[in-house]
């Protein structure tokens, strides 16, 4: 157990829903990253929050956005779904910038 | 753009063989981590080299973290099927605001 959770674990919607992710990090951590993950691809980083501010962005589509709140927890809102929004989506946090990461168990969604 | 190359890109290994995994680049990292993870799962960090030139050793894992600190390595002992898996490196770029770098990962099989 890496302390970080999320939930839910599991969401199935359909095209052009909005869903809401949310993930708690570990207890003490300031940082929180979300990451998509599909089908048999590798990680690909989406956005990083540090202490409740945006830090670094990385292919995140401007239909999705993310926030991170004053008890540390984010969420990750992903809008106008489309079928290849399907994947993996994991939270990680860290203590610190360029520390090392402890990832959630991960939201699978499916879109239908 | 900081890459991260990361070879071979798949393994596979009788149990007790030992390998060694490598993570190169031109950039500087101000740190490297490697993790591993299963399908369906988060990875899990299994270490962080900051200093160049670093060793650091958990069970059968050592790593290594090049002395200019553009490059890491991973080597096993003894190969178990226990540590089958993804090892991803992943680079802290020296700006802080600039997103981690990842490798594309080595899919190790280890066969008993």
């Amino acid at each position: 157990d890496s302390g970080v959770t999320q939930t839910p674990k599991h969401l199935i919607t359909a095209t052009g829903q909005r869903v809401t992710l949310r993930c708690s990090p570990r207890s003490g951590d300031l940082s929180v990253y979300w990451y998509q993950q599909s089908l048999d691809q590798g990680l690909q980083f989406l956005i990083q929050y540090y202490n409740g501010e945006e830090r670094a962005k990385g292919n995140i589509l401007e239909r999705f956005s993310a926030q991170q709140f004053p008890d540390l927890h984010s969420e990750l809102n992903l809008s106008s779904l489309e079928l290849g929004d399907s994947a993996l989506y994991f939270c990680a946090s860290s203590a610190g910038l360029g520390q090392g990461q402890y990832f959630g168990p991960g939201t699978r969604l499916t879109v239908l | 753009t900081q890459l991260l190359e990361q070879s071979p890109q798949f393994l596979s290994i009788q149990e007790g063989e030992n390998l060694t995994v490598y993570c190169n680049s031109s950039s500087v990292f101000s740190s490297l981590q490697w993790y591993r993870q299963e399908p369906g799962e988060g990875p899990v960090l299994l270490v962080t080299v900051v200093t160049g030139g670093e060793v650091k050793k958990l069970k059968r894992l050592t790593f290594q973290f090049g002395d200019a600190r553009k490059d890491s390595s991973l080597h096993i002992t003894a190969a178990q099927p226990g540590d089958t898996g993804l090892y991803l490196c992943v680079g802290a770029p020296t700006s802080g605001n600039t997103p981690l770098v990842f490798g594309k990962g080595t899919r190790l099989s280890v066969i008993a």
